[in-house]
């Protein structure tokens, strides 16, 4: 079974442009959780979608959008690039369905952007 | 809302002895419990997690944690480490109930071994 797979691995974008990152989750999972990664502020969930619901978002300012599609693959978008987006920006596919059971999360290996 | 410490951000630990990375956690609520694993330029890799039942939980690289409700704690040890295991280690918890909340991680512990 193939894992969860994130493109592209590794980005450099200009202040002020815009991103988006993807997400193929394992066949089959139709949560999908994205997370950044920094040296200071360590791991901070982004949002979770499940079945192309925004069913969880975190406390990140309103540049920071996702989407699933009914394929559950994820896209999340980030505008206005900042030099503090820098970042591993982490996705996770589960098969938690949200009924009283939080399944494992299977991680990808990450997107990693710099912002210069 | 739920929130992960992790007392120690670097241990550093000689081949073949043992080692114990402290998670405390805090929530209102019944939690889930997790341990990953994190090798330079990777992404999280489950190590063991703890949902219920037997409060000790095994992975097969001989990891173990236990799950302590009144200490509100899920150490992670193993009695004899490998330079293989060095890496970043992440505790993480998520809400029982509703089920749906996502996961919280601690800051890290960079686990340094030294042969």
């Amino acid at each position: 079974k193939a894992g969860v797979t994130q493109t592209p691995r590794y980005l450099i974008k200009t202040r002020g442009q815009q991103v988006t990152l993807s997400c193929s989750p394992i066949s089959g999972h139709r949560s999908v959780s994205w997370y950044q990664q920094t040296p200071g502020q360590g791991l901070q969930f982004l949002f979770e979608y499940f079945s192309e619901t925004q069913r969880n978002k975190g406390n990140f300012p309103g540049r920071f959008s996702g989407r699933q599609f009914s394929n559950s693959r994820s896209e999340m978008n980030v505008s206005t690039l900042e030099l503090g987006d820098s970042a591993l920006y982490l996705c996770a596919s589960s098969s938690s369905t949200g009924r009283g059971f939080r399944a494992e999360a299977f991680f990808g290996q990450g997107t990693r952007l710099t912002v210069v | 809302a739920q929130s992960v410490t992790q007392l120690d951000s670097q241990v550093p630990v000689f081949e073949e002895a043992p080692v114990e990375l402290r998670c405390n956690y805090s929530s209102s609520v019944s939690v889930y419990l997790f341990w990953y694993v994190q090798y330079p330029n990777q992404g999280l890799q489950l190590l063991l997690k703890y949902l219920s039942g037997s409060t000790l939980v095994e992975s097969i690289n001989g990891f173990e944690a236990e799950f302590n409700k009144s200490q509100t704690s899920f150490h992670l040890r193993k009695p004899s480490v490998h330079i293989s295991d060095t890496a970043e280690y992440f505790c993480a918890v998520s809400e029982r109930n509703p089920g749906n909340t996502p996961l919280v991680f601690g800051k890290g512990t960079r686990l340094s071994v030294i042969a």
